[in-house]
C-alpha cells in the first residue's frame, strides 16, 4: 500500500531533550516536506527536500534540523525542544516532474513539550 | 513573497445547502491552486486543484473557480452532506515549484 508513515504518532517530552520524528514513504517520491499545524495558523512549512542530500528551509525552520540520506526517509530532529514547538507535525511527499503535484501527507505526530 | 488569505475561518451551513470558501493570493506568478480537506484527527488530502489555464473545474459536488485578474479562487460544495464537515485549506504555488503557500483554513460545519 502506497503511504507515508510517521513515528511516533504521539510524544510527550521535556524542554531540552533531543528527539527525532521519523518519516518514510514507499512511493519513490523525490519531494518530501515537514509542516507544523497550529490552531488558526494553518500549515507552515519547516523544511523540504527535492532529492537525496538536498534540503532547504521553509517558513519556520528555527529549532529544527532535517536530513535526507535516503530517498524514502526524511527525519525531523529537534535538538533542544522548547514549549513553543508543541504542535501537530505532518510529513508529506510528492512526485517531481509531473503535472499532478499532489502532496501525500503522513498521519501526523502530536508533540507536547513540557 | 506569496501570501494566501482564506475566508471565512468558520462556515456553518444547513445540510443540503451550498458552501463557498474563498481565497485570495498576492503573487501573479502563481498558477497552481489546490484544495485540501482535513477531517477531524486525520491528515490533509487533496480534493481538487486548478491551474491558471482554466477558469473552472468540477468533480461531482465540488467545483473550484479561478479569477486570475482579481487573484482569487473559490471552492464550491453543493448539496452538502454530513461527511463534508472538515477543515478545508487552499494553497497556491508556481507550477513545478512545489512550495505551496497555504491559507489558514476554513472549518466547515454541516448542520443536520
Amino acid at each position: 500500500e502506497a503511504q507515508v508513515t510517521q513515528n511516533p504518532r504521539y510524544l510527550i517530552t521535556v524542554t531540552g531533550k533531543k528527539l527525532t520524528v521519523t518519516c518514510s514513504q514507499n512511493m519513490n517520491h523525490e519531494y518530501m516536506s515537514w509542516y507544523r499545524q497550529d490552531p488558526g495558523l494553518g500549515l507552515r512549512q519547516i523544511y523540504y527536500s527535492m532529492n537525496v542530500e538536498v534540503t532547504d528551509k521553509g517558513d519556520v525552520p528555527e529549532g529544527y534540523k532535517v536530513s535526507r540520506k535516503e530517498k524514502r526517509n526524511f527525519p525531523l530532529i529537534l535538538e533542544s525542544p522548547s514549549p513553543n514547538q508543541t504542535s501537530l507535525y505532518f510529513c508529506a511527499s510528492g512526485l517531481l516532474g509531473q503535472a499532478q503535484e499532489t502532496q501525500y501527507f503522513g498521519p501526523g505526530t502530536r508533540l507536547l513539550v513540557l | 513573497g506569496e501570501n494566501v488569505e482564506q475566508h471565512p475561518s468558520t462556515l456553518s451551513v444547513q445540510e443540503g445547502d451550498s458552501a463557498v470558501i474563498k481565497c485570495t493570493y498576492s503573487d501573479s506568478a502563481s498558477n497552481y491552486f489546490p484544495w485540501y480537506k482535513q477531517e477531524l484527527g486525520k491528515r490533509p488530502q487533496l480534493i481538487i486543484d486548478i491551474r491558471s489555464n482554466v477558469g473552472e473545474k468540477k468533480d461531482q459536488r465540488i467545483a473550484v473557480t479561478l479569477n486570475k485578474t482579481a487573484k482569487h479562487f473559490s471552492l464550491h460544495i453543493t448539496e452538502t452532506q454530513p461527511e463534508d464537515s472538515a477543515v478545508y485549506f487552499c494553497a497556491a504555488s508556481i507550477e513545478g515549484n512545489y512550495q505551496l503557500i497555504w491559507g489558514a483554513g476554513t472549518k466547515l460545519i454541516i448542520k443536520p
